[in-house]
């Protein structure tokens, strides 16, 4: 099984362009996540979608807009990236909607904003 | 904000020792987890301890929870080379957050 499936692996970006990070799960999972890990801070929660057409705003929302597409794919924009964006971006499933009990992570993209 | 801190931030163990590590959380809580985390990996799901629980093992994890001193303890015995990793615990805020620790670095020497 492939998991939790994140693209692009790594990405470089100008102050000011855009992008999607995209994110796709096959284990029919009901909640999925956006975080960034920073060092130092560990894991935050940008964006929660406990189901298809729903989303919530996590910790550190500001700067990103997201996209449940359909139940496997979870999509993360940046409209205008800025150098403070600049970190590693984790999307995680979990087959509860509620507390999460166990988390599946894709394998993460690293975006450098310069 | 962080609801949970590991200590120390990195620990370094010759290989066959144990590693321990800790969290401390601020507020109280359903669960806790933790989780492994392997260099430019994403983080693996190793055990989960409820409330009402004060020990669970798993394999060679051992996790301790004192709830009365909002804490954990994760123990790794016989440490091998691939146990090398961030460790990260993550307690549950309210219906949707799971709060993570800034993690603690473990490298066992062969």
């Amino acid at each position: 099984n492939a998991g939790v499936t994140q693209t692009p692996k790594f990405q470089v970006l100008k102050t000011g362009q855009s992008m999607t990070l995209q994110c796709a799960q096959d284990m029919n999972h009901n909640s999925m996540y956006w975080y960034r890990q920073d060092p130092g801070m560990g894991l935050r929660l940008i964006y929660y979608s406990a189901s298809e057409g729903t989303t919530d705003k996590g910790e550190v929302p500001n700067g990103y807009n997201v996209s449940r597409l359909n139940k496997r794919e979870f999509s993360l924009r940046l409209e205008s990236a800025a150098p403070s964006q600049t970190s590693v971006y984790f999307c995680a499933s979990s087959d509860l909607t509620g507390v999460p009990e166990k988390l599946f992570f894709g394998s993460g993209t690293q975006l450098s904003v310069l | 904000s962080q609801q949970g801190e590991e200590d120390p931030q990195a620990l370094s163990i010759q290989e066959g020792e144990n590693a321990t590590m800790n969290c401390s959380y601020k507020t109280s809580i359903n669960n806790l987890q933790w989780y492994r985390q392997n260099s430019g990996r994403g983080l693996v799901h190793l055990i989960l301890i409820r409330s009402n629980e004060r020990e669970k093992h798993s394999g060679r994890l051992r996790v301790t929870l004192d709830t009365s001193k909002k804490s954990s303890s994760l123990l790794i015995t016989a440490s091998r080379a691939a146990d090398t990793a961030s460790y990260f615990c993550a307690t549950d805020r309210d219906d949707y957050k799971l709060s993570f620790g800034a993690g603690t670095t473990v490298t066992v020497r062969a």
